[in-house]
Formats: structure tokens, C-alpha cells, sequence
């Protein structure tokens, strides 16, 4: 089946500084990609659809500004979260759709990336 | 808004036990339903999906209904096994677009 990858698995950062996390196809080409957060114990929660080669549509309560978002090729999607917090500290979901595929509503979700903020 | 419920939020059973998962929401218009298992270090696995028009589908051990009008759908797995430990989360799509509604899981554990 389709593979989605994600790097890195986990991450440690202090308070203030941006974390990258990438999110890959590695099978097939994604023309759309969603970015979920999941709290402990939580739902995961849609923060953006991202399209390729167009701005990213976020979620309500989602800002823009600090989830920055980047879908530059159909295989490659990345997150960037600016000044981050200890709030932001939370489990990162990203899925992909192949766009070659018969079924809208498959969805191929990667490992996740553990952020935390110190 | 529409607000999914999963109970119980952790199951521990001995191996060979059936077993049933609860999923609620409160909107029952739903456009169809979703089960996925999540394991660590790997992504959301799709179970099953059930169509709003749909009562019940199946794959192998596993059995998902669902009951649109009252907001329920649960989700059961015959002759457990410990490989079947996980989370199983509980998801619904309100239109034709891809956005999931999740549920916060149901973590079972399945002993030897």
C-alpha cells in the first residue's frame, strides 16, 4: 500500500525557536495533504489541507502565521511551527491523498512527529 | 458542531474475548463513518468505512454498524487477538469532502 513518511519522529526544542516537520509520499504523488495535532488522550484535530502548488486552507482557530505550511511538490508537505510554545508541545498527524486514486476518501497517514517545547 | 464520542476509552481483555467499541456524535448527519487502528510509530490504518445509507460492513474478524438516526456506531471484533492491540479511533465525514471528525480512541490491550 501507499507509505507516508515523516521526519523527524520526534522533536525537543526550546521555547521561542521554529521546528520544521516533513511530511512525504513515497509511492505515489499527493496533490492534497492534511496536517492534524493530537493532545494526549485527545482526537486528532484537521489544523490544514494543503495544495499542492497553492496556499494551504486552514482550520478555525488554526493561525496561519505561527503553522506555516508549504506544499511545494506532489510528494513533499512541510510544517513549520514559528516561536514555538510549550503549549504547541502535542503528537503531529500529516495524511496524503493519492490523486490517482478511484476512492475520495482514502487517505494514507503518516507515523506523526512528537513535538515538544521546553 | 458536531462532536464524536469514543467509550471506553481504554478496554483490557484475555485473548479469544469478542468484543465491541462504542462511537457516538451528535450530528447525525453524517455523510458516511470511518474506523482506523493506530498503532505507535506507525500511521492510521482504515478499518472500515460505512456509508450514511449503510447499517452494517465487514472485513474478516471485524464488524461496524452503524445506527444514523440515534448517533451510534460501534465496532466489533470477534475472537480477539494480541496482535489486534491499538488504538481504534472513530471518525465521520458531515459532506463529500475528505475532512475527518475524530473520536479520541478506544486503547485496547489484548492479553496472551
Amino acid at each position: 500500500g501507499a507509505v507516508v513518511s515523516q521526519h523527524p519522529s520526534w522533536v525537543i526544542c526550546k521555547s521561542g525557536t521554529s521546528v520544521k516537520i516533513e511530511c512525504r509520499s513515497l509511492d505515489f504523488q499527493a496533490t492534497t495533504m492534511f496536517w492534524y495535532r493530537q493532545f494526549p488522550k485527545q482526537s486528532l484535530m484537521l489544523m490544514a489541507t494543503s495544495n499542492e502548488g497553492s496556499k494551504a486552507t486552514y482550520e478555525q482557530g488554526v493561525e496561519k502565521d505561527k503553522f506555516l505550511i508549504n506544499h511545494a511538490s506532489l510528494t513533499l508537505s512541510t510544517l513549520t511551527v514559528t516561536s514555538a510554545h510549550p503549549e504547541d508541545s502535542s503528537f503531529y498527524i500529516c495524511s496524503a491523498r493519492d490523486w490517482t486514486s478511484g476512492s475520495v476518501y482514502e487517505q494514507f497517514f503518516g507515523p506523526g512527529t512528537r513535538l515538544t517545547v521546553l | 458542531k458536531q462532536e464524536v464520542t469514543q467509550i471506553p476509552a481504554a478496554l483490557s481483555v484475555p485473548e479469544g474475548e469478542n468484543l465491541v467499541l462504542n462511537c457516538s456524535f451528535t450530528d447525525s448527519a453524517i455523510y458516511n463513518l470511518q474506523w482506523f487502528r493506530q498503532d505507535p510509530g506507525k500511521g492510521l490504518t482504515s478499518l472500515l468505512l460505512i456509508q450514511s445509507s449503510q447499517r452494517e460492513q465487514t472485513s474478516g474478524r471485524l464488524n461496524a454498524s452503524l445506527d444514523k438516526s440515534s448517533g451510534r456506531s460501534t465496532l466489533y471484533i470477534a475472537a480477539s487477538q494480541p496482535g489486534d492491540s491499538a488504538t481504534y479511533l472513530c471518525a465521520v465525514r458531515m459532506d463529500s469532502s475528505y475532512k475527518l471528525i475524530f473520536g479520541s480512541g478506544t486503547r485496547l490491550l489484548v492479553r496472551p
